[in-house]
């Protein structure tokens, strides 16, 4: 069945310091992939997302592309700031999951000021 | 818009007790509703999907009878813990969308703790 696999954590990371925190996933057919980010004692909020192949999706200074030939949509940003201190879920929608989403396991990640 | 609420965003209860979980999605009619269910530093297990005006799919090892799940209208779903007891004690999380296959939208969760 479908899956995803992201990086485990925790990562923590000085601000300013480049991130990526990785992603594949398992699917039939062309999924939708999605990154959301959970702050503390919260709900999720999606962050960014992709349909099609090589499209890149990117929202606050994160960005992912969906690489189709690695199956892979790992997430980017430049510069981490203290407030980026949050649980990352990388997830899909696969074509026959009925819209059911499979997410992966959640990177924490902690950023020093 | 797309705004999803969960009342009440935390509970103590006994145990024994029933505790009823609201999921309202307030600018936006969803067809349907998931639940979900997320232990401690853990990813997020979806319990069931709700349809509004039909039973609820439950997946697979998730009890109808302790967790019963009422999607009446266009706006409401409601989760019930029945006699919840102290492994029920988790962070419940729902999420709405227009309609199956679309994107969905999560509310701010539900910390339950059974005492």
């Amino acid at each position: 069945g479908d899956s995803v696999t992201q990086m485990e954590g925790p990562v923590t990371l000085s601000e300013e310091a480049f991130l990526t925190i990785n992603c594949t996933y398992t699917a039939t057919g062309y999924p939708s992939l999605f990154w959301y980010v959970q702050y503390p004692g919260e709900g999720l909020q999606l962050l960014l997302k992709a349909t099609k192949a090589d499209d890149k999706g990117s929202n606050k200074g994160f960005e992912a592309t969906y690489r189709k030939e690695t199956t892979s949509f790992h997430l980017e940003k430049g510069s981490v700031q203290v407030s980026d201190s949050a649980v990352y879920f990388c997830a899909l929608i696969g074509y026959s999951s009925a819209s059911k989403i499979i997410f992966g396991s959640g990177t924490r990640l902690s950023i020093r000021p | 818009g797309a705004v999803v609420s969960q009342h009440p965003s935390w509970v103590i209860c006994k145990s024994g007790t029933s505790v009823k979980i609201e999921c309202r999605s307030l600018d936006f009619q969803a067809t349907t509703m998931f639940w979900y269910r997320q232990f401690p530093k853990q990813s997020l297990m979806l319990m069931a999907t709700s349809n509004e005006g039909s039973k609820a799919t439950y997946e697979q090892g998730v009890e109808k009878d302790k967790f019963l799940i009422n999607h009446a209208s266009l706006t409401l779903s409601t989760l019930t813990v029945t006699s919840a007891h102290p492994e029920d004690s988790s962070f419940y999380i729902c999420s709405a969308s227009y309609k199956l296959g679309n994107e969905q939208f999560f509310g701010p969760g539900t910390r339950l703790t059974v005492l």
